[in-house]
């Protein structure tokens, strides 16, 4: 069964660098998606991503926060100056178009800023 | 998004039938009723939705209330594996994004 690839699975940057977190979703998918989940807590929605654009985004996605589908396969989230505050899980997931579609979601990736 | 309301945790002996409750009194009418899980140290994993009729698939079954305020998930033999947080979400027809709120974790008894 096809499935979404996250890499890497554990990132450890230092507060105040640059971080990209890469994602590979199904091949077929039309819709992709970044969430995170800090430590303890609840699966919160970053963005949403079609068509080439961002479709809609969370008040945590700030201007320190970028997405981009560099090529026909690879979908990446990129924070510019991490904070310690930005330590959590991240979560990539892919749907096909059409009405209230299931989500499918990658394995994560563990970020922890020092 | 419509809010939903389901119990903290909920506990089952391997092997028997789970019914894992949810309650959603303001879903609109274009709202489908999806639930996910999450097992340790893994992403959400969707399960299954539906909209108005019972919906069954390999994984689970969906009862949904007649007037849809309500829906109940089923695992007809829980499995050690099934130990997991299970959340049910209201999503629009659209490819909205999904609004997690606790869930029910559910432990399974051996």
């Amino acid at each position: 069964e096809p499935e979404v690839t996250q890499t890497p699975s554990h990132q450890v940057t230092q507060m105040g660098q640059e971080v990209i977190l890469r994602c590979v979703p199904i091949s077929n998918h039309l819709y992709f998606y970044w969430y995170r989940q800090i430590l303890g807590q609840k699966v919160e929605f970053l963005v949403s991503f079609y068509n080439n654009e961002i479709s809609e985004k969370s008040e945590i996605f700030d201007d320190q926060f970028s997405v981009e589908r560099p090529d026909g396969s690879n979908f990446t989230l990129k924070i510019r100056s991490t904070k310690l505050e930005d330590s959590a899980m991240y979560f990539c997931a892919s749907s096909e178009w059409g009405p209230a579609q299931p989500q499918h979601f990658g394995d994560g990736t563990r970020l922890s800023i020092l | 998004d419509a809010k939903t309301t389901q119990p903290n945790s909920m506990e089952s002996n391997e092997e028997e039938p789970v019914h894992l409750p949810c309650n959603h009194s303001t879903i609109s009418g274009t709202d489908y009723i999806h639930w996910y899980r999450q097992l340790p140290s893994q992403g959400p994993e969707y399960v299954i939705h539906g909209l108005t009729s019972n919906v069954n698939n390999r994984m689970a079954s969906l009862a949904i209330a007649e007037d849809r305020k309500s829906s109940t998930l089923i695992l007809h033999r829980a499995t050690l594996r099934d130990a997991a947080v299970y959340y049910c979400i209201l999503r629009d027809e659209g490819n909205t994004p999904l609004v997690f709120g606790k869930g029910t974790r559910l432990s399974v008894i051996a």
